[in-house]
């Protein structure tokens, strides 16, 4: 069975700072790695996915992650954060193929202070 | 992407009544889920929809208490059964267009239950 642990309930960072949100996962079988972001009171949207190839992922608003496979993590960084970035960021998994429902992280709350 | 809505995008409920909400999406798509979010906490999966055929359900999730429609590949219909305040949640479905797609979510219901 697949899980997945973000390491930090909560992350605050002052505005420009760069930011690590940490996630690791524990698989059997060859996974598809995901970062949702959820803003208050909205659903979630799709930040970046790792499916194969390039380790390192890029995504939307600035944000990428690094696969790394023999630490089973898939970290999502920014270099510089803005206060529009202050969300609830969910890491998760999936098995083999898209078709496969997704193991969601606890969720990484980021507060970006002014 | 797929354009997803559902309806409502939040009720107020009382003990002991049904909800049934609404999941539409703008094109045809090959798997459909649904999952619950309750305060606080990550996205769990209830059941995947299945096009003609009853519902796959995750353990501890029953078809009578959240029995599921789903009667073409653009819509499905999550219903929550005699609800009580631990109902309380956001339900979201999600949506995968064909294989090795990634999954779009909905907006959510949120559901208070008193």
């Amino acid at each position: 069975a697949q899980s997945v642990t973000q390491l930090d309930s909560q992350v605050p960072v002052f505005e420009e700072a760069p930011v690590e949100l940490r996630c690791n996962y524990s698989s059997s079988v060859s996974v598809y790695l995901f970062w949702y972001v959820q803003y208050p009171n909205q659903g979630l949207q799709l930040l970046l996915k790792y499916l194969s190839g390039s380790t390192l992922v890029k995504g939307i608003n600035g944000f990428e992650a690094e696969f790394n496979k023999s630490q089973t993590s898939f970290h999502l960084r920014k270099p510089s954060v803005h206060i529009s970035d202050t969300a609830e960021y969910f890491c998760a998994v999936s098995e083999n193929s898209g078709n496969t429902p997704l193991v969601f992280g606890k969720g990484t709350r980021l507060s970006v202070i002014a | 992407s797929a354009v997803i809505s559902q309806k409502p995008s939040r009720d107020i409920c009382q003990r002991g009544t049904s909800l049934t909400i609404q999941c539409q999406v703008d094109s045809q798509v090959t798997m459909m889920f649904w999952y619950r979010q309750q305060p606080g906490q990550s996205l769990t999966l209830i059941a995947t929809a299945n096009q003609g055929s009853e519902a796959t359900y995750e353990s501890g999730f029953v078809i009578d208490k959240f029995p599921i429609s789903r009667p073409n590949l653009t819509f499905s219909t999550l219903t929550v059964s005699n609800m009580s305040p631990e109902d309380s949640s956001i339900y979201l479905c999600s949506v995968v267009r064909d294989y090795l797609d990634t999954q779009y979510f909905g907006p959510g219901t949120r559901l208070t239950v008193l």
